[in-house]
């Protein structure tokens, strides 16, 4: 059964501290998302990647937040340095977008970070 | 900019009774609309999506939602509750004109009461 695995699944850090989440997409999946689920806020969408290279990080805070693809099976977000009102769930998702892009994204479970 | 509005924050209904979840949208062109539910400390699961053809799309555990252009709606319906699908629900839509991803409503919490 092919799904979106993330580690870890629950992170408490201090303030200051670097935070590195990790996904695996499904292989085969050539885009890869990241959001950011809040209370407030809701579901956003923090950056994605086709292919492995980043086509929108608009929604990151570029101080502190980056996101990288190393290879097809695993894409990194990480927070450095971290801070209280990053306190979220965080969910990578994955799909493969032929062109028209009329495919479902799968999710996976999320990380769920608190920063103290 | 495409966008998703879902103008309940909650719905309550009772075990058996139909259930209607509603969302409307804003984008250009035609849409690619999709709804997910999300039980309590897990992800988003798909149930169903509306690309083209027949308005009426049925999806997963009995759901089924209607596409409206008119209206620019795509309200997520199912015939009779369960205590079962009390969840947290999301419209999602995106705009096939353009490599964008997917623009998630703020999510509905549906309370199914015995």
């Amino acid at each position: 059964d092919a799904r979106v695995t993330q580690t870890p699944r629950h992170k408490v850090t201090e303030m200051g501290q670097e935070v590195t989440m990790r996904c695996q997409p499904i292989l085969g999946h050539n885009t890869v998302f990241w959001y950011r689920q809040t209370m407030m806020q809701g579901l956003e969408l923090l950056a994605y990647f086709r292919n492995r290279a980043p086509l929108d990080d608009s929604g990151m805070p570029k101080d502190r937040f980056s996101a990288e693809m190393p290879d097809a099976t695993l894409a990194t977000l990480k927070i450095q340095p971290s801070e209280p009102r990053d306190s979220a769930v965080y969910f990578c998702a994955s799909g493969f977008y032929p062109g028209t892009g009329n495919t479902e994204a799968f999710f996976g479970q999320g990380t769920r970070l608190t920063v103290v | 900019a495409q966008s998703v509005a879902q103008p309940e924050d909650q719905v309550n209904v009772a075990e058996g009774n139909p259930l209607t979840v509603k969302c409307t949208y804003s984008v250009s062109g035609n849409p690619y609309l999709f709804w997910y539910v999300q039980y309590p400390n897990r992800g988003l699961q798909f149930l169903l999506k509306y690309i083209t053809g027949d308005n009426l799309v049925k999806g997963s555990y009995g759901f089924e939602a209607e596409f409206n252009k008119s209206q620019t709606s795509f309200h997520l319906k199912k015939p009779s509750a369960l205590v079962s699908d009390s969840a947290l629900y999301f419209c999602a839509v995106r705009d096939p004109a353009g490599n964008t991803p997917l623009v998630f409503g703020k999510g509905t919490r549906l309370s199914v009461i015995a």
